[in-house]
């Protein structure tokens, strides 16, 4: 079936640089792609989501980039902090509230935010 | 306001046994979901309901039931736990889209399940 996967499963930044971090994805019917973050021993929590007709769309400190010719997600956080130190997954969304809008998550990539 | 709770936080099945996990949410959300995280991996859904009575398969519904009788509430039973259940497993909700399409979903901190 179709997914959503990471290319770097490990990310090390120091405190205070940009932080990238990368998603592909195969399933060219989805129209929103989502980025979530985990913290050690908590639930994901929602960071930002981009609609399949936009290329970039801002939040506070990040940024996430939708390139649909290569079907690449990335997600960037400016000036990294300790707090950011999580799992970050993107996730697929085939919009269909009777199906219950389910999310295609992918493998998820550690960011380790150096002091 | 709670957001979602879990309930167990932990728990250590043999082989065989039965349990239920519980999830409630107070946020008056109309989904709800149950996903099973494995290390190093992203979550996987199990079953989700799109309301109060209605359920339905996710990814890997194999090995597990639910119930949503009451809106708040998400039950997933195990009816004979196998040792390849053993997982973290993660409840969310989601309320009712509007005009927009709406993503985000609440995650509750999780049950951690062993088997043996």
């Amino acid at each position: 079936g179709e997914s959503v996967g990471l290319h770097l499963p490990t990310l090390s930044v120091q405190e205070g640089d940009n932080s990238i971090i990368n998603c592909a994805y195969s399933n060219s019917a989805s129209d929103y792609f989502i980025w979530y973050k985990q913290e050690s021993g908590k639930g994901p929590q929602f960071i930002i989501d981009i609609r399949s007709n936009m290329d970039k769309r801002q939040g506070q400190r990040v940024t996430v980039l939708l390139n649909k010719t290569v079907k690449h997600l990335s997600l960037q956080i400016a000036a990294t902090q300790p707090g950011d130190s999580a799992v970050y997954f993107c996730a697929e969304k085939k919009t269909n509230e009777a199906a219950g809008n389910k999310l295609t998550f992918g493998g998820g990539t550690r960011v380790l935010v150096k002091p | 306001n709670a957001g979602v709770t879990q309930t167990p936080k932990f728990r250590v099945l043999k082989t065989g046994q039965s349990m239920t996990l519980l999830c409630a949410q107070d946020m008056n959300h109309e989904y709800m979901y149950w996903y099973r995280q494995d290390p190093g991996m992203g979550l996987r859904l199990i079953h989700y309901s799109v309301g109060e009575g209605t359920t339905a398969k996710g990814e890997v519904p194999d090995g597990y039931n639910v119930s949503r009788l009451k809106k708040q509430n998400f039950l997933l039973g195990l009816e004979s736990a196998a040792p390849s259940q053993t997982s973290v497993y993660f409840c969310a909700s989601r309320k009712l889209a509007g005009l927009e399409s709406y993503n985000e979903q609440f995650f509750g901190p999780g049950t951690r399940l062993t088997v043996l």
